[in-house]
Order: C-alpha cells, then structure tokens, then sequence
C-alpha cells in the first residue's frame, strides 16, 4: 500500500495570502498519478488537480498542482473566501489511498 | 453533468447487514469503473472498493474483504454495495464514485450515512 503523508495539517491564512500544501508518497508514482480534492463540511469531496498538474472542468487557475517521483503540492495563489476547506491528495498508481487531509483556516 | 445519487443508509446492529445504491445518469455508465469511498465521522477518505466498467472485474479493501461485495447493474444504471457482519468501525458516510477513463480518480456522490451501533 502507498501511504500518503500530507503536511501541514493546518494552514492559518489570510484571504489573498499564498497557501502551498504538501502531499508525500512512501513509493515513487512513475506516471505522476497524484489527484489533489477539497471537501467543505457537510459535502462530498470535489475533484481540483489530476495528473498532479491538471486543473479539472471548472476549477479556477488559482489552483496549481505540480511535483513528481513521491513529492507533490498544491497551491493556491491567493486565497478567496470559499477556499477554506479541507485538502485530500490521492494516489492511483495503485490501489488507492489518501492523505490524512490539510486543513486551510482562516487567520 | 454527472450525477451520483446514494441511497440505503440507516443505523444497523453489529453483525448485521445492509445494500447501498448509488443511481446514476449523465454519462454511459456501463463504460467506467465505479469506486465506494467513505469517511468515518470527523476523519480522512478510506477507499473501499471499485469494479471494473468492461468486465466488472472486482477490487476490495483489506479492511472489508469477505464481508463487503460491490456490483453493477448496467441495465439499471446502478451500483451497489453489499455489506454483511458489520462492525463499529464500518460508521461512516459512504460515497459513490465515478473513475475517469483509465485511471481512478474521482467525481463523487453526495453519499449516505451508515452507522453501526447496538
């Protein structure tokens, strides 16, 4: 099984500040196979980064993924409102696993 | 617009059983894997099981493996989630998930809670 490692597990930040998360994997992921999901209380989780840089349908350019081999992040550029939440990577080279989640409060 | 609508939930004994469904409309569901993921209260996603679009080929968790059985029912556009000999750690909301072609990540449902408490 490929353990996920997300850090921090909090993030304090203003509206407009720059939040960079971090996703680790115990096994290197040859083809990148990292997606990146942020979950609202009481939702289900949304689909933001696939390929470890692909924005899905819809998500704003605000959101970037980028990383290879076991090392991965997400940032956003600046923060809006709506983007605190909680953040899940997810590997699917193999059977699946997720990161234990990062959550983005505001300061 | 792919929709995923998840139903059967409810409060169960230790030991008992249930079946959840997962209907689903906006795409040729027959063409894609389908995926349960939960989330017990208060902590992160545990991917539990998945099968296959073209051959209904199945996968299964350690944690539910012998006691969880996932299917499709092509004709009905909807996936199911047999689950038996439940235990206190199966609480959680489950989610119905569509795989994308070729590789499994994720559009959800908006799940249904299964709680499993004497």
């Amino acid at each position: 099984e490929i353990v996920l490692t997300q850090s921090p597990g909090t993030l304090s930040l203003s509206p407009g500040e720059r939040a960079t998360l971090s996703c680790r994997a115990s096994q290197s992921l040859s083809n990148s196979q990292i997606a990146w999901y942020q979950q609202k209380p009481g939702q289900a989780p949304r689909l933001l980064i696939y390929g470890a840089s692909s924005r899905a349908t819809g998500i704003p350019d605000r959101f970037s993924g980028s990383g290879s081999g076991t090392d991965f992040t997400l940032t956003i550029s600046r923060l809006e409102p709506e983007d605190f939440a909680v953040y899940y990577c997810q590997q699917y080279g193999s059977a699946p696993t997720f990161g234990g989640g990062t959550k983005v409060e505001i300061k | 617009e792919v929709q995923l609508l998840e139903s059967g939930g409810d409060l169960v004994q230790p030991g008992g059983s249930l079946r959840l469904s997962c209907a689903a409309s906006g795409f040729a569901f027959s063409s894609y894997a389908m995926s349960w993921v939960r989330q017990a209260p208060g902590k992160g996603l545990e991917w539990v099981s998945a099968i296959s679009g073209s051959d209904a080929k199945t996968y299964y968790a350690d944690s539910v493996k012998g006691r969880f059985t996932i299917s499709r029912d092509s004709s009905k556009n909807t996936l199911y989630l047999q689950m038996n000999s439940l235990r206190a750690e199966d609480t959680a909301v489950y989610y119905c998930a569509k795989s994308y072609t070729n590789a499994w990540y994720y559009d959800w449902g908006q799940g249904t809670l299964v709680t499993v408490s004497s």
